[in-house]
């Protein structure tokens, strides 16, 4: 079974430009998540998905980030205008929903490892 | 505000001897516990879990203890091997969602 499949692996910017990251979640996986690991913290949830709906964006900066789930599989995460702080990793992660999966159980992708200079 | 703490950001143990990893929470709707395991330049991966109405869970050299008065939980690992050496993420869920939230992490190194 394929894994998450995320990319670019890595991405160097100035800031001020744009830089978007795509993420493939296993199939069938109806929910798809993308989190933030800022260096020496834990992921921090940016965005979670349901088929192609928004359960919970609470603590994107929408501002800045935007996300999409187009037909419910594949993901995009856009970062317009990048900031020195945006320098992070963004893990895409996926799960079975409901009853189907273990509670908590999400299967995470390598990650894209963003540089804001 | 960070609901979930791992105080110890770093663990050395020697092969074969115990490696305890602790976390402490702050929020009592948390209904599930989670360890994560992270290789370099990989994703987090499952490793185990603890619903909030148990106390122990055990999965081959992996076993979990939580402590609901405490808001401690731990992670054994019982012998520790050097494939052991990554980050260890601790993370809970809400009550009734998918939503994780994760500590910083303890990086254990298990050497010979």
């Amino acid at each position: 079974e394929a894994g998450v499949a995320q990319s670019p692996r890595y991405k160097i910017i100035e800031k001020r430009q744009s830089v978007a990251f795509w993420c493939n979640p296993i199939s069938g996986h109806a929910t798809l998540y993308w989190y933030q690991q800022i260096l020496g913290q834990g992921p921090k949830l940016l965005i979670q998905f349901q088929n192609n709906g928004v359960v919970d964006d609470s603590q994107l900066p929408k501002d800045r980030f935007s996300a999409e789930r187009l037909k419910g599989v594949d993901s995009t995460l856009k970062i317009q205008p990048a900031k020195l702080e945006d320098s992070a990793v963004y893990l895409c992660a996926s799960s079975l929903a409901g009853l189907s999966g273990r509670a908590g159980e999400l299967f995470f992708g390598e990650g894209s490892r963003l540089t804001v200079l | 505000d960070q609901q979930v703490k791992q105080n110890s950001p770093s663990l050395s143990v020697q092969e074969g001897r115990i490696s305890i990893l602790n976390c402490d929470y702050t929020n009592s709707m948390f209904d599930y516990f989670l360890w994560y395991k992270k290789y370099p330049a990989e994703g987090p991966t499952f490793l185990i879990s603890i619903s909030s109405i148990k106390d122990k869970n055990e999965d081959g050299r992996f076993t979990v203890f939580l402590n609901k008065s405490a808001k401690h939980l731990s992670l054994h690992i019982v012998p520790s091997q050097p494939g052991d050496s990554a980050v260890y993420f601790c993370a809970a869920t809400l009550y009734n969602t998918d939503k994780l939230i994760f500590g910083t992490g303890t990086r254990l190194q298990v050497f010979p």
